[in-house]
This record gives C-alpha cells, structure tokens and sequence, in this order.
C-alpha cells in the first residue's frame, strides 16, 4: 500500500464548476498537507500549505484536511481553463521535511 | 514566494558522459536542499537530501556513487549525475524550504530535463 493515494484521473469538467480533488494516506505521523499544481514540463507550484486538521482558504481554492479519516481535499471553485494542470497532494511529517507526493490528479477545464 | 532556479532547464547528452545540474536559491538562504526525479506521468520520487556543509542523504534504492550531491553554498546545490544512461532521462526538480524549521514550505525549482541518448 503506497502512503498516499490519488487518482490520477485524468478529470474534465466545464468551465465555472467546482472541482474537488482528494488525497488518502495512511500515516498517522503526517502533520502537514500541501496542494501544488504542476504545469506540463514546469516544477511543482504550492498553492496550498496546511497544518494538521481543518479548513483553509485563499481565494479560490479551499484545501480541508481531515486527520482523523487521513483524508485531505481541494477544491477549486469557478474553475477556469488556466486552472487546467496536474495536481499533486503532498504531506509531510513533523519531524523532518521529507515530502511524500500522491501520484498526481490531471485536471482538465474546458471551455 | 521565495523562488528556487535551476540550470541548466534541458540538457542532452550522450551515454557515458557526466551531466552538472545546479539549484540556487535565489533570494534565501537554505542550508537543505531536495532532490526529486520524476518520470512522464509519474509523481516526483526524492532522490536525496542536500546539506550545507555535510554530506548528502540518500533514499534507499539512489545509488550515491551516480549521483553525486554538493551542497557548496547556502544558496547552490548541485547534483552531477555520472556515467549517465538511457534509463537516466528524466525530469529532475530541486526544492528548498524558505525558512529555518525543517517543516517551513517548500519551494521548487522549474526543473532540468535531461536526454540521454
């Protein structure tokens, strides 16, 4: 069993949709959850960056974590064709900065 | 955000031959420093762990001997991936985090492409 899991997809939805992005892990000692959007041929960018349980928001995206189900999610509301890339879950623990990444999820907006 | 830079971003080279790829860190100053590979489609795998002044840590399975690390500056790390092969082409993406705490975001480079023929 991998210690993080996503689906690769790929997801398409129409333009103005909200998109919900979801990651599963297994390990308990995870503490911090990150959300980056790579472009094709471009390096990871963080878009979201968490700690422990909760909710947060900045500007369209919501990134929720829920510890307890070791379940993390990302939405994106309004999606726009821009939006279109692949998103990588990522989580690390609290003792060291090693990050662990899920597989990927390639998203897809149309117009 | 902090930015992280990488040369060079695309290389080609023929079996055999030693390829110098270098992250700076271009407004920080990062005492570790990552190294990740990722193949098409695939997630970014850590290669090893960059450190200022000491020794890289490898992950299990990263041959130490192939792919040589030196962290020679607070703000440069260089990994030089030696007798390359055909299986080596990949994408490879340097990261450091921005701040002191181990556990302070990451930020990563644009990455290198590498080709070998």
């Amino acid at each position: 069993q991998k210690e993080v899991e996503q689906d690769p997809g790929p997801l398409s939805v129409p333009e103005g949709a909200i998109v919900s992005l979801n990651c599963t892990y297994s390990n308990s000692a995870f503490q911090y959850f990150m959300w980056y959007r790579q472009y094709s041929r471009k390096g990871p960018e963080l878009l979201m960056y968490t700690y422990s349980s909760g909710n947060k928001e900045d500007g369209r995206f919501t990134a929720q974590v829920d510890k307890s189900s070791k379940y993390i999610s990302l939405f994106i509301r309004d999606s726009q064709p821009s939006d279109s890339a692949t998103y990588l879950c990522a989580m690390m623990g609290s003792s060291a900065s090693k990050i662990i990444f899920g597989s990927g999820t390639r998203l897809s907006i149309r117009p | 955000g902090a930015v992280v830079s990488q040369h060079p971003s695309w290389v080609i080279c023929k079996s055999g031959t030693s390829v110098k790829i270098e992250c700076r860190s271009l407004d920080f100053q990062a005492t570790t420093m990552f190294w990740y590979r990722q193949f098409p489609k695939q997630s970014l795998m850590l290669m090893a762990t960059s450190n200022e002044g000491s020794k890289a840590t490898y992950e299990q399975g990263v041959e130490k001997d192939k792919f040589l690390i030196n962290h020679a500056s607070l703000t440069l790390s260089t990994l030089t991936v030696t007798s390359a092969h055909p299986e080596d082409s990949s994408f490879y993406i340097c990261s450091a985090p921005a701040g002191e705490r181990p556990s302070d975001e990451q930020f990563f480079g644009p990455g290198t492409r590498l080709t070998v023929l």
